[in-house]
């Protein structure tokens, strides 16, 4: 078992659903994260929770609405996407906002 | 602003040949992190090493080596012996090492590395 879990693993959706991404770490962390994995682009930092407060929002789009209701547990909601969101979403907790970030295998979505 | 590069976008080679992948950066900070990650195909990115900036011993963890050197602003890293289970992307990243800078990596495109047996 790894120590940070997403589900869904793969994720089909259209643009005008509503669905929810999952991320929970087992590994005690108080700082948490979203990232962006596309094809053309390098890994984009999303968002950044530290004790459930929100520090860092990389000017991300408002249909991406990120929500980190205990230390272990990171949600991202996602709603009116467009295709260009297709993307590998990752997640990733940390001991605290200096320390080595741990990655789950992330969700892989494909919005039609 | 911080930036790294990863030339190299894909390496195929051998099963026990040696690969190096090349990482240069660029930051205004005196201080900072450097990181190795690799992404096998199942997705998930898994940490190999972390070093500081004030650090520049190399590494060497069994197979694997890294290369920091300052005045190049490079750190770079060696598989030797390469087998088919280093197959992956690796990618390197920069952060930086103060607390109120938050925990922001910068990632660099990665590597593809390819080993046939």
């Amino acid at each position: 078992e790894t120590g940070v879990t997403q589900t869904p693993r793969h994720l089909v959706m259209g643009m005008t659903n509503k669905k929810s991404l999952k991320c929970e770490q087992h590994l005690g962390h108080n700082a948490m994260y979203w990232y962006k994995q596309s094809a053309k682009k390098p890994l984009e930092l999303m968002f950044v929770y530290n004790f459930k407060e929100q520090t860092e929002n990389n000017s991300v789009p408002s249909r991406f609405s990120p929500e980190c209701p205990n230390s272990s547990h990171l949600f991202l909601h996602l709603h009116t996407l467009q295709p260009e969101d297709s993307a590998l979403y990752l997640c990733a907790s940390s001991q605290d906002r200096v320390n080595i970030q741990y990655f789950g295998a992330g969700t892989r979505l494909s919005v039609l | 602003a911080q930036k790294v590069t990863q030339a190299q976008t894909e390496i195929s080679v051998v099963e026990k040949e040696d690969v190096t992948l090349d990482c240069v950066y660029e930051t205004r900070d005196t201080t900072y992190y450097l990181f190795w990650y690799k992404q096998p195909p199942s997705g998930e990115l898994v940490f190999l090493i972390r070093r500081n900036s004030f650090d520049e011993q190399n590494e060497i963890s069994g197979r694997y080596s890294w290369n920091f050197q300052k005045s190049t602003s490079s750190f770079n890293f060696t598989i030797t012996a390469s087998q088919v289970v280093d197959s992956a992307v690796y990618f390197c990243a920069l952060s930086e090492a103060l607390i109120a800078a938050g925990n922001k990596l910068t990632f660099g495109g990665g590597t593809r590395v390819l080993v046939k047996p």
